[in-house]
């Protein structure tokens, strides 16, 4: 089983909807990374983040990181077609431990 | 469904040893998988494409007499690290393209490994 729980698996939403990715894990998180994979392109760093509390945005989408440092969810606000693809959360679990989610496919339907 | 494992989850061995990463896809077959490598606070950078029955295809600047990858069947892939050095210490993480699911496209992501090379 993946110590990082990412859901939902997948996500279909109409374009202009807004939507959100969870990452959840049992541990408290030193750092917590979210990438995205276009369909046949590599993954691409969207933001990390460190700080209980913390939030950071790009564009139309807004990671943030819980308190405890266990949870963090991406939020893309009225989606587009163009953020259809797999985002990726992976997880500095301290110690020099990495996790990582097992994704979470995106389509926007236009 | 549709889970990725990978073994070992951690692993440290001593410089010049060559160290075995496997990568399973559990509940689904598996005609291609992608092996990547993570640097300190760095994205994930793909290593190699790996097709069922067929070499591997590496990206650009990746060694392939170092990076040892076989897909021997739909859901086995191994990435071996030959020789290694402190400096190929990373995580390795792998993901799976599904077969026969609703999207072809749609891939699946191993929990990762991290080398230790001491």
């Amino acid at each position: 089983s993946q110590e990082l729980e990412q859901s939902p698996q997948s996500l279909i939403v109409q374009e202009g909807k807004n939507l959100t990715i969870n990452c959840t894990s049992s541990k408290t998180l030193y750092g917590l990374y979210w990438y995205k994979q276009k369909y046949g392109e590599g993954l691409i760093f969207l933001m990390m983040l460190q700080k209980g509390g913390e939030e950071k945005s790009h564009e139309k989408i807004t990671a943030k990181l819980d308190e405890k440092k266990q949870q963090s969810s991406l939020h893309i606000t009225a989606s587009q077609p163009s953020h259809a693809g797999i985002y990726l959360c992976g997880a500095d679990m301290g110690n020099n431990d990495m996790r990582f989610g097992a994704g979470t496919r995106l389509t926007v339907k236009p | 469904g549709a889970v990725v494992s990978q073994h070992p989850s951690w692993v440290i061995c001593k410089s010049g040893t060559s160290v075995k990463i496997e990568c399973r896809s559990l509940d689904f077959q598996a005609t291609t998988m992608f092996w990547y490598r993570q640097f300190p606070k760095q994205s994930l950078m793909l290593m190699a494409t790996s097709n069922e029955g067929s070499k591997a295809t590496y990206e650009q600047g990746v060694e392939k007499d170092k990076f040892l990858i076989n897909h021997a069947s739909l859901t086995l892939s191994t990435l071996t690290v030959t020789s290694a050095h402190p400096e190929d210490s990373s995580f390795y993480i792998c993901s799976a393209r599904a077969l026969g699911l609703a999207e072809d496209n749609e891939q699946f992501f191993g929990p990762g490994t991290r080398l230790t090379v001491l």
